[in-house]
């Protein structure tokens, strides 16, 4: 069925270090994968998305990597900061019996930085 | 300048009431959705409307019923409200339908009693 699994559930990092969250996806017509960061009481906020066109994209200290043919894409969070601390989010877009897209969302991963 | 805004931001009920949320975009965007986020923080979709048309019913109850006025404005009510109904509600919106980038609100903290 239509599936984004997201692991870890929980990331404990000391400040500095990298972070890795990572899922996994099953419909192979998906061609967007947004990553999303959720404050505590807030919004998720796109922070970076990646199209199947490409294998990565890297935006300051966050990057995002896919392998298409796993069905694989991951996170990569480096030098972090307290202030990355939230919950963050992959999904992927699926398409729907009507030829639509939505986003399926992984479970989540809580990040908390530690200083 | 708040891109997508929500009315209200909490909202506590009793059981049988009904209620309604409201959510603005004033990014021009073509499609708005409504998620519902889970106590174990679960995002999932409900309903998504493009141009004010309704595409994406996620066999959500009969008692939720999206209104969309214009393309600005996607709002949910909810009738008859249960125990389980209790989550945080998000609206979005994106440029259209697919692989579009989707800004979300700050969503609306529904506690049914």
């Amino acid at each position: 069925g239509e599936n984004v699994e997201q692991h870890p559930s929980t990331l404990s990092v000391q400040e500095g270090d990298s972070a890795v969250i990572k899922c996994t996806y099953s419909d192979s017509a998906s061609n967007y994968f947004p990553w999303y960061k959720q404050e505590l009481g807030k919004g998720p906020q796109l922070i970076i998305d990646i199209r199947s066109n490409v294998g990565e994209k890297k935006d300051q200290r966050i990057a995002v990597t896919l392998n298409k043919t796993a069905k694989h894409f991951s996170l990569h969070i480096t030098e972090t900061q307290p202030e990355d601390s939230a919950v963050y989010f992959c999904a992927a877009i699926i398409m729907t019996t009507d030829s639509w897209g939505k986003l399926q969302f992984g479970a989540g991963t809580q990040v908390v930085v530690t200083p | 300048d708040t891109a997508v805004s929500q009315t209200p931001k909490y909202l506590v009920t009793q059981m049988g009431n009904d209620k309604s949320i409201k959510c603005e975009q004033n990014l021009g965007h073509d499609t708005m959705y409504w998620y519902k986020q889970d106590s174990k923080k679960f995002l999932k979709i409900m309903f998504s409307y493009n141009n004010k048309e309704l595409i994406i019913n996620e066999t959500v109850p009969n008692r939720f019923s999206p209104k969309s006025p214009d393309k600005a404005h996607l709002n949910l009510h909810i009738n008859s409200l249960e125990l389980g109904d209790s989550a945080v509600y998000f609206c979005a919106s994106s440029q259209g339908l697919g692989a579009y980038e989707q800004y979300f609100g700050p969503g609306t903290r529904l506690t049914v009693t």
